[in-house]
């Protein structure tokens, strides 16, 4: 089955850092990479969506300045939480949809666990 | 506004038991509807999704049933197992499965 890598897992780090999460399709080309945020006990909010070699497309609320959206190949989505503070700590998800036709299936990795001290 | 509402946010169920967790929807243009097992520290892992063609998918002890003129659709878990506990999405998408809307969540625990 289509696999989803996200990395790191978890990151702990200091307020104003910025942080860089890493997302691969091992398996197939991906097509479209998209990344969502949930919070303790909620559902997962889309953040932003991206097309390989395109600019993302960011939902409302979402600043574009603040979370970077890079997908520069066909396997690998960038995310960076620029200057993080302890707001920003969240689990972080993405997921990538790939192949022809209009009925690709996402496909999720397993999330990064952000905490900002 | 929360375009796909699900209930309950919490289930217990005792091992043998059906589990059944409820969703609907508003958005009329919504033409996939998938469901998501989420295990604690893990992303969702697509479980089962339905068109709304049908009426009823069944894949081994996980059905969905499908009311288009309500706009609602449900997840039935049979013989529900320990190893089922995790929290379940519902989940609406439209335009090519391009953008999914995820329900509130359920969390089930099956006790033996």
């Amino acid at each position: 089955g289509a696999v989803v890598s996200q990395h790191p897992s978890r990151v702990i780090c200091k307020s104003g850092t910025s942080v860089k999460i890493e997302c691969r399709s091992l398996d197939f080309q991906a097509t479209t990479m998209f990344w969502y945020r949930q919070f303790p006990k909620q559902s997962l909010m889309l953040m932003a969506t991206s097309n390989e070699g395109s600019k993302a497309t960011y939902e409302q609320g979402v600043e574009k300045d603040k979370f970077l959206i890079n997908h520069a190949s066909l396997t690998l989505s960038t995310l960076t939480v620029t200057s993080a503070h302890p707001e920003d700590s969240s689990f972080y998800i993405c997921s990538a949809r790939g192949g022809a036709g209009s009925n690709q299936p996402q496909h999720f990795g397993d999330g990064t666990r952000l905490s900002i001290l | 506004q929360q375009q796909v509402k699900q209930s309950p946010q919490s289930l217990i169920v005792q091992k043998g038991g059906i589990s059944i967790i409820n969703c609907a929807y508003e958005n009329t243009a919504f033409d996939y509807f998938p469901w998501y097992q989420q295990f604690p520290g893990k992303g969702p892992a697509l479980l089962i999704a339905i068109r709304p063609d049908v009426s009823e998918k069944k894949e081994g002890r996980f059905t969905i049933s499908f009311n288009k003129s309500a706009k609602q659709f449900s997840l039935h878990i049979m013989d529900s197992q320990p190893g089922d506990s995790a929290t379940y999405f519902c989940a609406a998408a439209s335009g090519g499965y391009q953008k999914v809307t995820f329900g509130t969540g359920t969390k089930l625990q099956v006790i033996p």
